[in-house]
């Protein structure tokens, strides 16, 4: 089915080690985006990137670094990971918006992310 | 800025009818609205564009009002299935073509019961 894939589903880590989130799509779209929900705070933007070789911060990129590795890949790397980036990480994607036509976000299934 | 939702939560019986309220400081040009389960994914519902143009798939109805920034999604005759978490995603003014970023905001539960 086509959409957005995130592995893993799963993940505990203790404090200070490092993993990467892998996100594929394969829509053809442009954008791509990383999110983390945190319970009662909604949806925030940790990096995005507009279009293959460009990636940008979002609200809260503190602790993490990005690859935009082609167009259909996106990872999300943890370098040393911290009991505060215990979340839901969401991946998505959508096409660009062209001459007042906007399109909605394609989520991943998530990856439960918890640092012990 | 992330946009205020109300209220925070709701509880339906089948067949009501609830309305969710979305505003921003700053000045929209799309408002997007989401649904997400328990432990799944969000899933897009609609799309409402500066100048009243709504795009979505499902039979939910919404509105926006550019000039006081707000959006409410109507859900109507509501069944079981409509249960779940519901955000508005913000989009700020835009020229030409390009990418763009949601601020979404903390979400309204809705709970429809038999």
């Amino acid at each position: 089915n086509a959409g957005v894939t995130q592995t893993p589903k799963f993940q505990v880590l203790k404090t200070g080690q490092s993993m990467t989130l892998q996100c594929a799509q394969d829509m053809n779209h442009n954008s791509m985006y990383w999110y983390r929900q945190d319970p009662g705070m909604g949806l925030r933007l940790i990096y995005y990137s507009a279009s293959e070789g460009t990636t940008d911060k979002g609200e809260v990129p503190n602790g993490y670094n990005v690859s935009r590795l082609n167009k259909r890949e996106f990872s999300l790397r943890l370098e040393s990971a911290a009991p505060s980036q215990t979340s839901v990480y969401f991946c998505a994607s959508s096409e660009w918006w062209t001459g007042g036509v906007s399109y909605g976000y394609t989520f991943g299934s998530g990856t439960r992310l918890t640092v012990v | 800025q992330q946009p205020v939702q109300s209220p925070q939560a709701v509880i339906l019986r089948e067949g009501e009818d609830a309305v969710i309220n979305c505003s921003s400081s700053k000045a929209l040009y799309s408002v997007h609205w989401y649904r997400q389960k328990h432990g799944e994914a969000p899933v897009f519902l609609m799309i409402l564009l500066k100048g009243g143009e709504q795009k979505g798939h499902e039979k939910i109805s919404a509105s926006f009002n550019e000039k006081k920034q707000q959006s409410s999604l109507y859900l109507t005759a509501s069944q079981l299935s409509y249960s779940g978490t519901y955000f508005c995603g913000t989009g700020r003014l835009y020229s030409g073509a390009g990418s763009y970023q949601l601020t979404f905001g903390k979400g309204t539960k809705l709970s429809v019961i038999p």
